[in-house]
């Protein structure tokens, strides 16, 4: 079993429809993280967890929502989706003092049309 | 707020000829670097770090990355190339504090026979 998974892998919405992604690991690490990927525009971070009760809006948090409902699971929400979110949507976990690597899901695809 | 910058889009190099993909970062402490590879419909891979000691790190599949602190550099190095190295390169920083770790904006490396 891979470390961390995500479901669905691929997924395609209607304008104004709520999704949510989910998001689970297996490495026992506090630090949750959601990014969403564009091309030429790298990885950018949506909503970060440090822990079960600690939630932290990133560089581009607009219109998504996230719940961290375990140590192992946090999920996030377009709760009304747009054609701009249309992306790759990475989930990842880092644990100790932050000083380790990042472990990444394999991605979900997100078309919203 | 920490950031990188890789300032190539595109680096193209001749198999056996040797490599580099730049990065240089900005953070207010001392930071975390880290260097992930991403191939075709895959997530990222972890392939080095530095987080403090020598300033050569050494990393999977015959790469290293030397640390600058006075240029704030963390390039990515690798002495001869192979076509397999064809892929994403993403540098990431994160300070000793606690901050979110941030990507750049992606560097795609293409090896030619």
């Amino acid at each position: 079993d891979a470390d961390v998974t995500q479901t669905p892998r691929n997924r395609i919405t209607k304008t104004g429809k709520r999704i949510m992604l989910e998001c689970s690991q297996t490495k026992g690490h506090d630090r949750m993280y959601w990014y969403r990927q564009d091309p030429g525009l790298g990885l950018r971070l949506i909503y970060y967890s440090f822990d079960v009760k600690d939630i932290n809006k990133g560089e581009i948090s607009d219109g998504y929502s996230v719940s961290r409902q375990a140590q192992a699971k946090f999920s996030l929400s377009l709760e009304s989706a747009i054609p701009n979110q249309t992306a790759l949507y990475f989930c990842a976990t880092i644990g100790g003092g932050g000083n380790t690597e990042a472990f990444f899901g394999q991605g979900t695809r997100l078309t919203v049309v | 707020a920490q950031s990188v910058a890789q300032p190539e889009d595109q680096v193209n190099v001749a198999e056996g000829n040797p490599l580099t993909v730049k990065c240089t970062y900005s953070v207010s402490g001392n930071p975390y670097l880290f260097w992930y590879v991403q191939y075709p419909n895959r997530g990222l891979q972890f392939l080095l770090k530095y987080i403090t000691g020598d300033n050569l790190v050494k990393g999977s599949y015959g790469f290293e990355a030397e640390f600058n602190k006075s240029q704030t550099s963390f390039h990515l190095k690798k002495p001869s190339a192979l076509v397999s190295d064809s892929a994403l390169y993403f540098c990431a920083v994160r300070d000793i504090r606690n901050t979110p770790l941030v990507f750049g904006k992606g560097t795609r490396l293409s090896v030619i026979a």
